[in-house]
């Protein structure tokens, strides 16, 4: 069966440290994945896309990479903020389709 | 500054009771998501529209769920009878496809309660 598999213990980082977050799926065949930034009492909010067919993305701070030989992405914050602090999900889209598998996200917890 | 809004924000009620969630997507976009997050499951697709049709409602309990778009600006869920187990966070999210980014955008949810 499908499955989307984000670590569900937090990540603790110091202030100032790059924060890795993994996503792993099992079968699928992902057209693009997504990744969303959730915080408490409050809807997911959109932050980076990456396509099948791209390798890395980055948005100021922010990089994603995206292997789909290992069925993995990796989603970076460099120089990470306790304003980064939040639940961070990835989301799968299948080609020929346009509804996401959401994974159930991990938490981050940046330190001062 | 667009957004999608939800009614209401919080919900509490008696089982048995009908509780009917709204969500006024951004203007402008053709699709509309319903979705269910707990802490057990997650965020859990409940139905799909594109262009105000049902697309995709097979996440949805179809003895006491349903979802409609009475119009472009307007999109409901209703429970019918709610039962304590449907106590979870419902978001609705827009988007707009064929714009290449395929992003949604979540409205603040509707926590409900369900005694």
């Amino acid at each position: 069966s499908q499955k989307i598999e984000q670590n569900s213990e937090a990540l603790n980082i110091q202030e100032g440290k790059t924060a890795t977050l993994t996503c792993n799926y099992t079968n699928y065949s992902p057209a693009y994945l997504q990744w969303y930034r959730q915080d408490p009492g409050r809807g997911p909010v959109f932050l980076l896309l990456i396509r099948e067919n791209e390798k890395e993305k980055r948005k100021e701070r922010l990089k994603v990479t995206f292997d789909t030989t290992l069925k993995q992405s990796l989603f970076h914050i460099t120089a990470s903020q306790p304003a980064d602090s939040a639940t961070y999900l990835c989301a799968l889209t299948s080609g020929g389709s346009y509804i996401p598998t959401f994974g159930r996200g991990t938490s981050l917890i940046v330190h001062p | 500054d667009a957004r999608v809004t939800q009614t209401p924000r919080h919900k509490v009620t008696e089982m048995g009771q009908e509780v009917t969630m709204r969500c006024q997507p951004i203007l402008g976009h053709n699709t509309v998501f319903w979705y269910r997050q707990t802490m057990m499951q997650g965020l859990e697709l409940l139905a799909y529209f594109r262009n105000r049709a049902p697309l995709d409602d097979s996440g949805m309990p179809k003895d006491r769920f349903s979802a409609e778009m009475p119009d472009a600006t307007l999109a409901t869920l209703k429970i019918q009878p709610s039962e304590p187990r449907d106590s979870a966070v419902y978001f609705c999210a827009s988007g707009l496809r064929g714009q290449g980014g395929n992003e949604q955008f979540f409205g603040p949810g509707t926590r409900l309660t369900v005694l």
